[in-house]
């Protein structure tokens, strides 16, 4: 069965420093991955999706950015924290291509406090 | 862009209340998708629409898709405290999901 892994699960940061999510998605070929985040008690934000090795499209412009050095891993990085970077990052995968409906499987997520 | 728009925001019920949440776009969907996170959570997929005028149930949820395909529910019959978290509506071809509606149940 597939099954998405991320982490570190909670970090505290303070303003400036960089930043590295990591996630990676097993049982499953080719997933498309995504990073949403999630202000708290607010809705999901979709910042990242990658369709493939390398392929990055980014949906909001910000400090934040992408990679997918291998299939089913994809990590979210940052050189300098903002204090509004702080929130839930929840990182996603699905089957198939951006079109079609299936379902989204979310890792357990990641809290970011930046100080 | 294209956006999903969930109402309402916020919902207390007493335990044993119904809860319904709604989602609408001003487009037509080809599907709708909801999902249920709890709180301190990650999101959880619930079930997915696809026709015009479909109804599904799980237990004492039901879901509904709109003859117009532009607007959705998420109906619970006699809440329980287990229902408590955020449930959204979502356009997953559009990776769009709506702003969420939180429900808490008071016992």
């Amino acid at each position: 069965s597939q099954t998405i892994h991320q982490w570190p699960a909670t970090l505290v940061q303070p303003v400036g420093s960089p930043l590295s999510l990591e996630c990676t998605v097993e049982g499953t070929s080719n997933p498309n991955l995504y990073w949403y985040r999630q202000a708290a008690g607010r809705g999901l934000q979709l910042l990242f999706y990658s369709v493939g090795i390398g392929q990055i499209s980014s949906e909001v412009p910000q400090n934040l950015s992408a990679s997918r050095p291998q299939d089913r891993q994809f990590i979210l990085s940052s050189k300098k924290l903002l204090l509004s970077d702080s929130g839930f990052y929840l990182c996603a995968w699905s089957v198939i291509g951006r079109g079609t409906g299936n379902t989204i499987y979310f890792g357990e997520g990641s809290w970011l406090t930046v100080v | 862009g294209q956006q999903v728009m969930q109402i309402p925001q916020y919902q207390h019920v007493q335990e044993g209340e119904d809860f319904t949440t709604y989602c609408n776009s001003s487009t037509t969907l080809s599907n709708i998708q909801w999902y249920k996170q709890r709180p301190g959570g990650h999101p959880v997929f619930l079930i997915q629409l696809v026709k015009s005028g479909e109804v599904k149930k799980q237990k004492r949820l039901t879901f509904q898709f709109g003859e117009a395909k532009k607007n959705s529910s998420l109906h619970i019959t006699a809440t329980q405290t287990t229902d408590v978290g955020t449930y959204f509506c979502a356009y997953p071809n559009k990776l769009v999901f709506g702003a969420g509606t939180i429900l808490r149940v008071k016992s």
